[in-house]
């Protein structure tokens, strides 16, 4: 069964490095996502993403966040100088569609911690 | 604005009892329902979802759900839970702002089952 794949699954990296959060959504999918959960928070939405543009951003997803899908299976986030905040899982998704009631599959997520 | 409760942290379960795990939203329109699963190290899994038609829908792995629109409720339900069913499990409402989904998530509960 096809699955969404995300690399690395934990991530440790310095205040005000840069990261590259890598994701690999299933192959016939047009529609993208990442969410975050802080622990012990809820898993929020932080932006879609179809036709190699943002359709929607959450406030979390400010000028440090940037999504970009390179080549045909990639699809990544970056956070240019992450705070100790950042720190949380952040679970890419996909799907065939984007409208109401149309399934995301998930990735088993990336944990990043900031120190 | 829409929002996602599940009241239970944590429940634990003994192997083959019944289980029930509430979940409250509040959404302005038709909601469209997700409960997902997560396993450790997995990605969540679409466990069912509702968004017409039978109030009660039946999901993969025995799990059922009933949404009740007075209660503003979409509690899941397993007759005889399996060792193999502790998770994380995690309600969501899927929400329209753009003309492209996104799931707004509650907190989780994690189930435990003991033998």
């Amino acid at each position: 069964e096809p699955e969404v794949t995300q690399t690395p699954s934990h991530q440790v990296t310095q205040m005000g490095q840069e990261v590259i959060l890598r994701c690999v959504p299933i192959s016939n999918h047009l529609y993208f996502y990442w969410y975050r959960q802080i622990l012990g928070q809820k898993v929020e939405f932080l932006v879609s993403f179809y036709n190699n543009e943002i359709s929607e951003k959450s406030e979390i997803f400010d000028d440090q966040f940037s999504v970009e899908r390179p080549d045909g299976s990639n699809f990544t986030l970056k956070i240019r100088s992450t705070k100790l905040e950042d720190s949380a899982m952040y679970f890419c998704a996909s799907s065939e569609d984007a409208g109401q009631g149309s399934e995301q599959y998930f990735g088993p997520g990336t944990r990043l911690t900031v120190t | 604005a829409q929002s996602v409760t599940q009241p239970d942290i944590h429940i634990t379960v003994s192997e083959g009892a019944s289980l029930e795990l509430r979940c409250n939203y509040s959404y302005g329109a038709t909601p469209y329902l997700f409960w997902y699963v997560q396993s450790p190290g997995q990605g969540l899994q679409l466990l069912l979802k509702y968004f017409s038609g039978d109030t009660l829908v039946q999901g993969i792995k025995g799990f059922e759900a009933e949404f009740k629109r007075s209660q503003s409720s979409f509690n899941l339900r397993k007759p005889s839970v399996h060792w193999s069913d502790a998770a994380e499990y995690f309600c969501a409402v899927g929400f329209m702002n753009t003309g492209f989904q996104k799931l707004v998530f509650g907190t989780g509960t994690r189930l435990l089952v003991s033998p």
